[in-house]
Formats: C-alpha cells, structure tokens, sequence
C-alpha cells in the first residue's frame, strides 16, 4: 500500500525557472493538500482540494498553483521560482467526515532555488 | 489565521515522563491533533481530541479543554526514540484547513 507518494524528493531550480511537484494517493482520499516547512515557521497551508474539480487557497498560496482532475492526483505548480519559495513541501491526504480527520503525509520534497 | 503556540524546545530524562503544552485561540477551532515528526521526515499522526479530557494511547495521552484553549501531550516512560519534534494543529474553516503549530523539539536523554 503507497499511501501518499510525492515526486521528486530533491530538487534545485535556479531563479525563474517553472517545475511541478507531484503528489499521488491510493487510499481514494477526497481531502489533499499541500504544506511547506520552513524552520521556526511550522507547517503552513498552500492549497487544498476537497474532491476533483475544486481547489481552494491556503494561508501562502501566492506563486503556486493547483489543480485536482483526478481523485489521486494534486500537482503543485511554481510558475517562476523564487529563493524564498526554498522549502521542504509536504502533501497530505485524508477522507473527509472522519471523526480523527486524520491527515496522511508523504515524505516530503526539498525544493532549494538558487 | 488562527495562533497556536508551543514551546520551542524541551528535554526529559529516558525513563520519565514530560508534558508538551500547546495553547490556541478558542474561536473556529473544532479540535486539536497531535503529530510526532522525526528529523527528515513526515509528521506521522499520534492522536484528535475533539471533546473536553484526556485520551490515552498506550505511553501517549493527549488532554483538551476548548474553553480555555489549551491541550497537552503527555509521554509517559520516554524512550530514546521519542526525541522528535511535536506538532499541535487543528481544524479550522468548517474542517477544511489544519493549521499547524511551530512544533516543540523533544530531546530524550539518557
């Protein structure tokens, strides 16, 4: 069982450069969503979906983009990289109406942009 | 966004137990979780309290009082595999976004 399945575990991108970070789930979660971590700083919301066709803003959505066409499936987009977007970035999953609400992590991308 | 505070770091003796506090604002949130992340790794989740007391898991109990704002972690007979940081969230926006604390580091010694 993959669980949460994120791609690629390490990247370097230079100042303006695009790239897409995937993220992939078999557990047929309808709830995905994307975090970055920065030190001191926590974990904090990009974007979410809650179910293909609908996406939402988190709390730092600005300079990425999302889109969910499938239930698996929830690409995070950087359409011109920026140093300060160098990050660990982490997508979660869960089923929505759980009484947990339990999140399921994958293992993460290091994302450094020079 | 919602605040939620936690100290920064801890240390505790093997053996023992220690007590994480985690403090947050009372409006919007339905809940608080606890997670447990290793250094290079992903937060695994440990516990969701929803209702007022304590839930025990095991060496892991996890205590909530919504009217004040304020949860805590409890691990009891800590192992050298404890030292990770510690991570309070909670729901918010109608159970559609967690927000995440900054996490207290957790250091076990022998």
């Amino acid at each position: 069982n993959a669980g949460v399945t994120q791609t690629p575990k390490f990247q370097v991108l230079k100042t303006g450069q695009s790239m897409t970070l995937q993220c992939a789930q078999d557990m047929n979660h309808e709830y995905m969503s994307w975090y970055r971590q920065d030190p001191g700083m926590g974990l904090r919301l990009i974007h979410y979906s809650v179910g293909a066709g609908i996406t939402d803003q988190g709390e730092v959505p600005n300079g990425y983009n999302v889109s969910r066409s499938t239930t698996e499936d929830f690409p995070l987009r950087l359409l011109s990289a920026a140093p300060s977007q160098t990050s660990v970035y982490f997508c979660a999953s869960r089923r929505q109406g759980t009484v947990t609400g339990e999140l399921f992590f994958g293992e993460g991308s290091r994302l450094t942009v020079l | 966004g919602q605040n939620i505070d936690q100290p920064t770091e801890m240390t505790a003796t093997e053996g023992a137990i220690v007590q994480i506090n985690c403090t947050y604002q009372t409006s919007g949130f339905n809940g608080l979780f606890w997670y447990q992340q290793h250094a290079g790794e992903a937060p695994t989740f440990l516990s969701y309290n929803v209702l007022d007391g304590l839930e025990e898991k095991g060496r892991f109990s996890s205590f909530l009082s919504r009217s004040k704002g304020y949860s805590y972690l409890l691990l009891k007979e800590l192992q050298m595999k404890d030292s990770a940081s510690y991570l309070c969230a909670g729901f918010s926006g109608g159970y559609q976004k967690v927000t995440f604390g900054t996490g207290t580091k957790l250091q076990v010694i022998p």
